[in-house]
């Protein structure tokens, strides 16, 4: 089963930030926070992880809090292209498997 | 690279028929991975190689299901017989494999209905 909770769908306005919550409690110590997207017809695609730290790259950010059982998803200016759905996932380093839960249908409102 | 081939693309199958998924990963990753996705289970993990070994079928839905990889560069999901409800885009995906290996590529999927 999936160790993740997050808000089914969600809004954003075209050129707004994108933040998108994920609630993971129960995540333990050599855990990381993984996101992936899938765009429609399409693969999943790798966005970004992170351990604890908050973490940057070219397509969003991840802010993990202190505690480590929440964090967000931040596409900083969405575009219509950043429909899709998005998955929050927890995974061991070492464990190469990855169980994707029911993740969050985004709609960039144009 | 090409990244992770899957053929065929799109497959439409009379019940009862074996129905045989490939794919290719890509070039040095040791990591399989075959999922299912429909609409009512979501994205479900089948079963996934390393090195060539099944490590964890453990999602594989039952014996009708069989995944083999002889070599680094292939592997297929054969379905025998098929059935109306195996109907779902399969999809495979690939990686290094391994502690440091945080990305999955997956291919574009294999769309197959079963009539």
């Amino acid at each position: 089963d999936a160790k993740t909770t997050q808000p089914p769908s969600m809004d954003c306005a075209e050129g707004r930030a994108a933040n998108l919550p994920c609630n993971h409690s129960t995540i333990s110590g050599n855990e990381y926070v993984y996101w992936y997207r899938q765009i429609h017809s399409q693969g999943p695609q790798y966005i970004i992880h992170g351990l604890k730290n908050n973490e940057t790259n070219e397509m969003a950010s991840l802010i993990i809090t202190e505690d480590r059982k929440s964090s967000t998803l931040i596409l900083p200016h969405a575009t219509l292209r950043d429909t899709a759905v998005y998955y929050c996932i927890v995974r061991e380093d070492r464990d190469d498997k990855i169980i994707f839960g029911k993740g969050t249908r985004l709609h960039i409102l144009p | 690279d090409a990244g992770v081939i899957q053929s065929p693309r799109h497959e439409v199958t009379e019940m009862g028929q074996e129905v045989t998924l490939r794919c290719k990963p890509i070039s040095g990753h040791n990591s399989l991975f075959w999922y299912r996705q429909t609409m009512m289970r979501g994205l479900e993990l089948l079963i996934y190689f390393n090195n060539n070994v099944p490590i964890d079928d453990s999602g594989m839905p039952e014996d009708r299901f069989s995944a083999k990889m002889p070599n680094a560069s292939f592997s297929t999901l054969k379905i025998q017989p098929s059935e109306p409800r195996d109907s779902a885009v399969y999809f495979c995906a690939s990686s290094l494999g391994g502690e440091g290996s945080y990305e999955q590529y997956f291919g574009p999927g294999t769309r197959l209905t079963v009539t």
